[in-house]
């Protein structure tokens, strides 16, 4: 079972340069999320789908936008890297029934040098 | 908004004892769930265990039981029987059970150290 799978799982940038995190989900589910964790720190939600062909800000959107490609594929891009952007991001899925788990992939590193 | 507090940023249990790990959380919402995640080394997101607001019965998973006080808006977590492979970070994090996206809430943890 793939799950949530996220790539790559490890970047260098340097400072302006722009890529994309992929994310893509095997479970049918409605819902998608991209997360940051910063060391020593919990999670925090950069943007969310609730569903196909809708997306939202979370707590942290600044420097980043987001694509809903399809149901499966929820993208993060980054426009012009900065350092602070260092971080592990994580994406994750859920499926309709507000009780549903969420489901986390591995994580990608990402460090802007 | 919500937020999930973990005030004990590191814990250390011997292996075999128990340990408590506390999180409380702030909200004006009556429906929603609650989730305690482990994180190894690996990063990797693992969820240990989860209890929905409405019921009054702790949520337990084998070594893992939880501690819901929903008047005290407090979900400690507990295990039972420590090993090593508990070894970890702990997040709490909360969930809405109404709102739009349903995103989880995390707070910044507690590292757990299993001694030998």
């Amino acid at each position: 079972n793939a799950g949530v799978t996220q790539t790559p799982k490890f970047q260098v940038l340097k400072t302006g340069q722009s890529m994309t995190l992929q994310c893509a989900q095997d479970m049918n589910h409605n819902s998608m999320y991209w997360y940051r964790q910063d060391p020593g720190m919990g999670l925090r939600l950069i943007y969310y789908s609730a569903s196909e062909g809708t997306t939202d800000k979370g707590e942290v959107p600044n420097g980043y936008n987001v694509s809903r490609l399809n149901k499966r594929e929820f993208s993060l891009r980054l426009e012009s890297a900065a350092p602070s952007q260092t971080s592990v991001y994580f994406c994750a899925s859920r499926a309709a029934f507000s009780g549903n788990t969420i489901y986390f992939g591995e994580g990608s590193w990402l460090t802007v040098v | 908004a919500q937020t999930v507090t973990q005030s004990q940023p590191e814990m250390s249990v011997q292996e075999a004892e128990t340990v408590t790990l506390s999180c409380t959380y702030d909200t004006s919402e009556s429906d929603y769930y609650l989730f305690w995640y482990k994180q190894p080394p690996s990063r990797q997101m693992i969820l240990v265990i989860r209890q929905e607001a409405y019921k009054q019965q702790n949520a337990t998973e084998n070594r893992f039981s939880v501690n819901f006080q929903k008047a005290a808006k407090s979900f400690s977590l507990k295990i039972s029987d420590s090993q090593l492979g508990d070894a970890a970070m702990y997040f709490c994090a909360y969930r809405s059970a109404v709102n739009a996206g349903n995103m989880l809430t995390f707070g910044g943890g507690t590292r757990l150290m299993v001694k030998p």
